[in-house]
């Protein structure tokens, strides 16, 4: 079973700034199946990114996606408020089929 | 407008059932696969049980087998998770999610996996 590890667990920013988020696999995955979602408080998940680096329709392009192997990136430039959130990385397998990182809390400085 | 409405969370007692549905709307369910995803409080999500279009396919986390098992009516667009032995561990919020399988336009033969649409969720919660 492959393991995604999220870093940072909390990441503290302003508004403007710029966001770099991990993800670290314990093996090495096809980008295709890495996919980025975001999480605000007390709403379900959004997909952001899928194939590692395509944006989900209507997701705006501050948010980008990158990576390949074992490691990968969400980059989120000109933080605006409602970026503020949980984001979670989500590989596919064939056993288990789906798991997720642990999540990285990007909050408001 | 594509929409996923979880229902038939509660209160139950440790070793009880419960069974989940997931009503689909805006789009032709029967032409896609289907997920549960669970949320504890205040933790992570954690994919509890997929099944095929068609419903012949279901997969697990081995955290549920057993005692979770995941049906779709196509001709009524909705999904359903039927738990049983409950424990609680499985306090949570559950989540109903579309499944995504799309060719990646570079290489065909290679594929896509995500999920792109998500209900709001309903809570469980597994207490005596």
């Amino acid at each position: 079973e492959i393991v995604l590890t999220q870093s940072p667990g909390t990441l503290s920013l302003s508004p403007g700034e710029s966001a770099t988020l991990s993800c670290r696999a314990s093996q090495s995955l096809s980008s295709n199946y890495l996919a980025w979602y975001q999480q605000r408080p007390g709403q379900a998940p959004r997909l952001l990114i899928y194939g590692a680096s395509t944006r989900a329709p209507g997701i705006p392009d501050r948010f980008s996606g990158s990576g390949s192997g074992a490691d990968f990136t969400l980059t989120i430039t000109r933080l605006e408020p409602e970026d503020f959130a949980l984001y979670y990385c989500q590989q596919y397998s064939s056993s288990p089929r789906y798991t997720f990182g642990q999540g990285t809390k990007l909050e408001i400085k | 407008e594509v929409q996923l409405v979880e229902s038939g969370g509660g209160l139950v007692q440790p070793g009880g059932s419960l069974r989940l549905s997931c009503e689909a709307s805006g789009f032709t369910f029967s032409t896609y696969e289907m997920n549960w995803v669970r949320q504890a409080p205040g933790k992570g999500l954690e994919w509890v049980s997929y099944i095929s279009s068609s419903g012949y396919s279901t997969y697990s986390a081995d955290s549920v087998k057993g005692r979770f098992t995941m049906s779709r009516d196509n001709a009524k667009n909705s999904l359903f998770l039927q738990m049983t032995s409950l424990r609680a561990e499985d306090t949570a919020v559950y989540y109903c999610a579309r499944g995504r399988v799309g060719e990646v336009p570079a290489a065909p033969g290679a594929y896509y996996y995500y999920m792109d649409v998500w209900g709001k969720g309903t809570t469980v919660t597994v207490s005596s």
